[in-house]
């Protein structure tokens, strides 16, 4: 199976600066990544698929990148509300398989 | 607005069963294929299953093939995940998901997009002795 690696698995960052978490696969998966957002005790929300398409509902200070087996996932401005988990996961192969998981938290 | 709602999680010991449901409103259900994907306590998302549009094809996680299964009924908008031979390893929240693909007018092989537009709050399966 692939293997998505998160870095880092914590980032703390103030309010209104930029924040960059990373995805690495252990196999290129073609663009065929997405992310999610989950707040505690609340289910994940799709932010990002296809690396770089924006889901509906996030403002555009969130933006992805990527190709081949690395991915960045970018906040230009965190904002209080994006304090929060974030997970990658890949659908080009089956199974379909996340990352671990980075917490943004408030520096 | 889309609403997934799970029901049928519980505390049950090794090696029993249990059933999941997942409801469905808000959208076009038979032309979505859905998703299981769960969190153990404090960890991480784990894809577990899905079941295509039509009920045709089904694809599972290794650790849970040949003891999950995924099926649907859709003139009751419902999606099912029969559990058995429980391990205490699959205590966890089980959340189900829409597939992004709207299958609606496609003729083609690929039914779905494999990522999650929508998910349920959640059911907690806990399995202890």
């Amino acid at each position: 199976e692939i293997l998505m690696t998160q870095s880092p698995v914590t980032l703390s960052v103030s309010p209104g600066e930029r924040a960059t978490l990373s995805c690495r696969a252990s196999e290129s998966v073609n663009n065929k990544v997405a992310w999610y957002q989950q707040k505690p005790g609340q289910a994940p929300r799709l932010l990002m698929y296809d690396a770089s398409n924006r889901a509906s509902g996030f403002p555009a200070r969130f933006s992805g990148s990527g190709s081949g087996t690395e991915y960045t996932l970018t906040i230009s401005s965190l904002q209080s509300e994006d304090f929060a988990l974030y997970y990658c996961q890949q659908y080009n192969k089956w199974p379909l398989t996340f990352g671990g998981g980075a917490k943004v938290e408030i520096k | 607005q889309v609403q997934l709602v799970e029901s049928g999680g519980g505390v049950v010991q090794p090696g029993r069963s249990l059933r999941l449901s997942c409801a469905a409103s808000g959208f076009a259900f038979n032309y979505y294929g859905i998703h299981w994907v769960r969190q153990a306590p404090g960890k991480g998302l784990q894809w577990v299953a899905v079941i295509s549009y039509d009920g045709n094809a089904q694809y599972y996680e290794d650790s849970v093939k040949g003891r999950f299964t995924i099926s649907r009924d859709n003139s009751k908008i419902l999606v099912y995940l029969q559990m058995d031979s429980l391990r205490v390893e699959d205590t966890a929240i089980y959340y189900c998901a829409k597939d992004f693909f709207n299958t609606q007018g496609y003729s083609g092989k690929n039914h779905l997009r494999n990522f999650f537009d929508q998910w349920g709050q959640g059911s907690l399966v806990t399995v202890s002795s």
